[in-house]
């Protein structure tokens, strides 16, 4: 069973930084594309990010482009998304998904608070 | 960037009713789109891929059509498990993006 777990999200001050992590299992991790996606509070889901399986692309909506930089250690099955310079507009629960197009499977997520 | 109109944005329907969504892309994307189903504090769950290719777990009174700008997903008898929210994604392109939702409510 595909499992996807995301830790590290919490309230944080504008301008502030936190690093999510994303736990996989069930899965070879290291033969998947993964995304971070995004929903604010009563909103629909925003795709922010995907990175193919080695690594090696990388991709972003351009809104959280030169803040956030997500990353993968296929050694620890583990996905993760840096978050600087956040803004109050970035408050919204993370989850990470597997695969980078049509994705299959999603995460319960973790909750990202920007306010002061 | 594409945008992926969903209609309606809400709709109102009973048990047993046929429902119809659709989702209009800005450009066209081929055959590039998924739907997911959500239900209230959960995460969203992938309904259908390649535009009409349905998730093992699906029951087969959901179908999916369309290619290039134009889809639709349809529920061909409504059930109590049904009530929820429906997004469509493409990923055709970047950044993928998300239609707006529809939300299905009982009557």
């Amino acid at each position: 069973e595909v499992q996807l777990v995301e830790s590290g999200g919490g309230l944080v001050q504008p301008g502030g930084s936190l690093r999510l992590s994303c736990a996989a299992s069930g899965f070879t991790f290291s033969n998947y594309w993964m995304s971070w996606v995004r929903q604010a509070p009563g909103k629909g889901p925003e795709w922010v990010a995907n990175i193919k399986h080695d690594g090696s692309d990388k991709y972003y909506v351009d809104s959280v482009k030169g803040r956030f930089t997500i990353s993968r250690d296929n050694a620890k099955n583990s996905l993760y998304l840096q978050m600087n310079s956040l803004r109050a507009e970035d408050t919204a629960v993370y989850s990470c998904a597997r695969g980078g197009g049509g994705v299959d499977n999603w995460g319960q997520g973790t909750l990202v608070t920007v306010s002061s | 960037d594409i945008q992926m109109t969903q209609s309606p944005s809400s709709l109102s329907a009973s048990v047993g009713d046929r429902v119809t969504i659709t989702c209009r892309a800005s450009q066209g994307i081929g055959n590039d789109l998924a739907w997911y189903q959500q239900k209230p504090g959960k995460a969203p769950k992938r309904l259908i891929y390649a535009a009409s290719n349905l998730q093992s777990w699906v029951p087969s009174r959901f179908s999916g059509s369309g290619s290039g700008t134009e889809f639709t997903l349809t529920v061909s008898s409504l059930q109590p498990e049904d009530f929820a929210t429906y997004y469509c994604l493409q990923h055709n392109t970047y950044p993928r993006t998300f239609g707006q939702g529809t939300k299905v409510e009982i009557k």
